[in-house]
């Protein structure tokens, strides 16, 4: 079951702030969290385990509250390289593929 | 390591035609999946595989198949193409699901007229 992610599309002048919000309506293993610019295939950009450990980015970080069965990805004073659109992909139990969200699309301004 | 690879990059069938979208990774990944792309729908789960000779249906079976042969390569089989299945098709690969990133192929850009 596709989680859900909000919002759907955000702009950001370069150096504001935005927080992009995943949720499920199962309990997850983990969470991942992935960037596609236009026209190129999604690019990795972290993992966020039950237990608290994460993986991944160092300009770019994420919660993982288990209980509300959600995560939320931080970008701080962001970029223009930090355009493109962001994909939550969850993992429910151990029988259950990895299954993503619709994806926000991030627009950084000068 | 060439990572994932993808052919075609791009295809053009006519309704009713078959055809078999190759992926293959050379990094011994056990996982492997493909997704479909559409505008608005995110990457939507096709078929996937958690080692050779082991295949499962995900979000959007209907009119595909796949098999897994060895660890290499995970083809994705379109049986009677329609236009509904034009679309951008990811393959992807992973050592494990839960605590390893997928690493994407470039993408196969498909149109069914």
């Amino acid at each position: 079951q596709q989680p859900v992610q909000s919002p759907q599309a955000v702009i950001l002048r370069e150096g504001e702030d935005a927080v992009i919000n995943c949720s499920s309506s199962k309990a997850l293993y983990s969470v991942h969290w992935y960037r596609q610019k236009h026209g190129e295939a999604p690019v990795f950009l972290m993992i966020l385990l039950k237990g608290g450990e994460q993986k991944g980015h160092d300009k770019i970080s994420a919660s993982f509250n288990e209980k509300k069965q959600q995560s939320s990805l931080y970008l701080t004073a962001s970029q223009l390289s930090y355009s493109g659109t962001y994909f939550c992909g969850t993992f429910n139990s151990g029988n259950t593929p990895l299954v993503f969200g619709k994806g926000t699309r991030l627009s950084v301004i000068a | 390591n060439a990572g994932v690879t993808q052919t075609p990059k791009f295809q053009v069938l006519k309704t009713g035609q078959s055809m078999t979208l190759q992926c293959a990774q050379d990094m011994n990944h056990e996982y492997m999946s493909w997704y479909r792309q559409d505008p608005g729908m995110g990457l939507r789960l096709i078929h996937y595989s958690v080692g050779a000779g082991i295949t499962d249906q995900g979000e959007v079976p209907n009119g595909y198949n796949v098999s897994r042969s060895t660890t290499e390569d995970f083809p994705l089989r379109l049986l009677s193409a329609a236009p509904s299945q034009t679309s951008v098709y990811f393959c992807a690969s992973s050592y494990g699901v839960t605590y390893n990133e997928q690493f994407f192929g470039p993408g196969t850009r498909l149109t069914v007229l």
